[in-house]
C-alpha cells in the first residue's frame, strides 16, 4: 500500500491479557517511531527504530512494552499482561530520514485503538 | 513534563475568517517545528513545517510563524474552510533527541 498500514485497528483486551500491535511502515522508509496516545493527548513517543535497529526505547513506559522490527521493515509493539493504564490509540509511524524526524514529516498510520477491561 | 504545549483546547471560526492556532515550547534545543492536523479515526496528516533558521513559512493558505526569543509558533489559516475543522497537532524536533514532541492538540472548527 501507498500509506503506513496498522493492524489491528481496534483491539479489546482483558486485564492481564498480552496484545501484539502490527505496523507496516511506507516501503523504503528507514525510520519507524511508535507513539501512545491517550485519550484528549498528543502522541507521546515509545521507541524509534532505524532500520532493524532499535535506536531509542526510552519513552517506553514500562518492561511490559516490547517492540521489535527484525527485518527493517514491519515492526509489532508487544505489551504483556496489559493493564486498564494501557488503554490508548498506538500510532505508528515512519520516515524517510535516517536522521531521526528532524530533517523531514513523520507519516502516521491510522493507530491501533487498545481498550483494556 | 510537557515540553511542548498547546493551551487551547479548542477553536471556533467563521468561514472566511483567519484561524490562529498557537504553540509553545520550552524546550531551547527544538530546532525543527511541525503542525500537524487530524481528523477522527485517522493518522495525524503533515500539514507544514519550519526550521529554527526561519521565522516564517508559507503554503497556500497555511502560514506558520516562529518566534524564537519568545519559544513561541502559530499556524494562521486563511481564509479558514469548513473542511479544515480537524485535531491540530504542534510538533516539535532536535537533531539530538530521536522523538518528535507533541502538543495536546486544539480541534478547530470552521462554521459555515
Amino acid at each position: 500500500g501507498a500509506g503506513v498500514s496498522q493492524s489491528p485497528r481496534y483491539k479489546v483486551a482483558k486485564r492481564g491479557q498480552d496484545v501484539a500491535l502490527r505496523c507496516d511502515p511506507i516501503s523504503g522508509h528507514v525510520s519507524l517511531f511508535w507513539y501512545q496516545q491517550a485519550l484528549g493527548q498528543g502522541p507521546e513517543f515509545l521507541t524509534y527504530f532505524q532500520n532493524e535497529a532499535q535506536l531509542d526505547k526510552s519513552g517506553l513506559p514500562s518492561d511490559r512494552f516490547f517492540a521489535e522490527r527484525p527485518e527493517g521493515s514491519v515492526s509489532t509493539l508487544k505489551i504483556q499482561r496489559t493493564q486498564q493504564e494501557d488503554s490508548a490509540v498506538y500510532l505508528c509511524a515512519s520516515s524517510l530520514s535516517m536522521q531521526g524526524p528532524n530533517t523531514g514529516e513523520l507519516f502516521f498510520g491510522e493507530g491501533s485503538r487498545l481498550t483494556v477491561l | 513534563d510537557q515540553q511542548v504545549k498547546q493551551n487551547s483546547p479548542s477553536l471556533s471560526v467563521q468561514e472566511g475568517r483567519i484561524s490562529i492556532l498557537n504553540c509553545d515550547y520550552t524546550n531551547s534545543m527544538f530546532d525543527y517545528f511541525l503542525w500537524y492536523k487530524k481528523y477522527p479515526a485517522e493518522g495525524p496528516t503533515f500539514l507544514i513545517s519550519i526550521s529554527s533558521i526561519k521565522d516564517k513559512n508559507e503554503d497556500g493558505r497555511f502560514t506558520v510563524f516562529l518566534n524564537k526569543s519568545a519559544k513561541h509558533l502559530s499556524l494562521h489559516i486563511v481564509p479558514s474552510q469548513p473542511g479544515d475543522s480537524a485535531v491540530y497537532f504542534c510538533a516539535a524536533s532536535a537533531l539530538v533527541i530521536n522523538d518528535m514532541r507533541f502538543g495536546a492538540g486544539t480541534r478547530l472548527t470552521v462554521k459555515p
